[in-house]
């Protein structure tokens, strides 16, 4: 067990619909990263907060947002969802990127397909 | 740009071979760090280990090994007496951890089977 929580596990929608995944950090970790495992583009990087901040940004869509709130949990909102969103989406959290190299621990992972 | 291939798309061997995964890597930065993780079927991603670039010293930890080469931006993954339990996607990933933000590169994977 990482120490990352995600939920929802799985999560089944429709396209065109909108859905929020959750990511709770390792107690006193700072920063937050999102990526997405699809087929054809595998392991992807989207998005990083650190503190509450947009720290990094990948490939991420506009219809995809994020956001870090002040007890440091994270969301990830995904609109107008499309087939090609189907994904396994994971969170990590890390404790500062200043000095050094700080792990990233993943989470489990939310699975989200769209019907 | 970052790249990390992994030519070897799948891999599969019988129990007690000997198996090495294969991972190159593209950096312009002198300072980087390299990762192993493994993805079991259950979907989760595991940490192996993590190598920075002054540090080219191979590493064994138990049935698992690591040779890091700058030289030919290799970071190769060897495991031996391979048993079923390793049968997983093996990720190698590369980070130039720059202005705080230690952002994971992944290679596209190999997928180990190891059968009885």
């Amino acid at each position: 067990d990482s120490g990352v929580t995600q939920t929802p596990k799985h999560l089944i929608t429709a396209t065109g619909q909108r859905v929020t995944l959750r990511c709770s950090p390792r107690s006193g970790d700072l920063s937050v990263y999102w990526y997405q495992q699809s087929l054809d583009q595998g392991l992807q990087f989207l998005i990083q907060y650190y503190n509450g901040e947009e720290r990094a940004k990948g490939n991420i869509l506009e219809r995809f947002s994020a956001q870090q709130f002040p007890d440091l949990h994270s969301e990830l909102n995904l609109s107008s969802l499309e087939l090609g969103d189907s994904a396994l989406y994971f969170c990590a959290s890390s404790v500062v990127g200043t000095s050094g190299y700080n792990e990233q621990f993943f989470g489990p992972g939310t699975r989200l397909t769209v019907l | 740009a970052q790249k990390v291939t992994q030519a070897q798309t799948e891999i599969s061997v019988v129990e007690k071979e000997d198996v090495t995964l294969d991972c190159v890597y593209e950096t312009r930065d002198t300072t980087y760090y390299l990762f192993w993780y493994k993805q079991p079927p259950s979907g989760e991603l595991v940490f192996l280990i993590r190598r920075n670039s002054f540090d080219e010293q191979n590493e064994i930890s138990g049935r698992y090994s690591w040779n890091f080469q700058k030289s030919t931006s290799s970071f190769n993954f060897t495991i031996t007496a391979s048993q079923v339990v390793d049968s997983a996607v093996y990720f190698c990933a590369l980070s130039e951890a720059r202005g705080g933000s230690e952002k994971l590169v992944f290679g596209k994977g190999t997928k180990l089977t190891v059968n009885p």
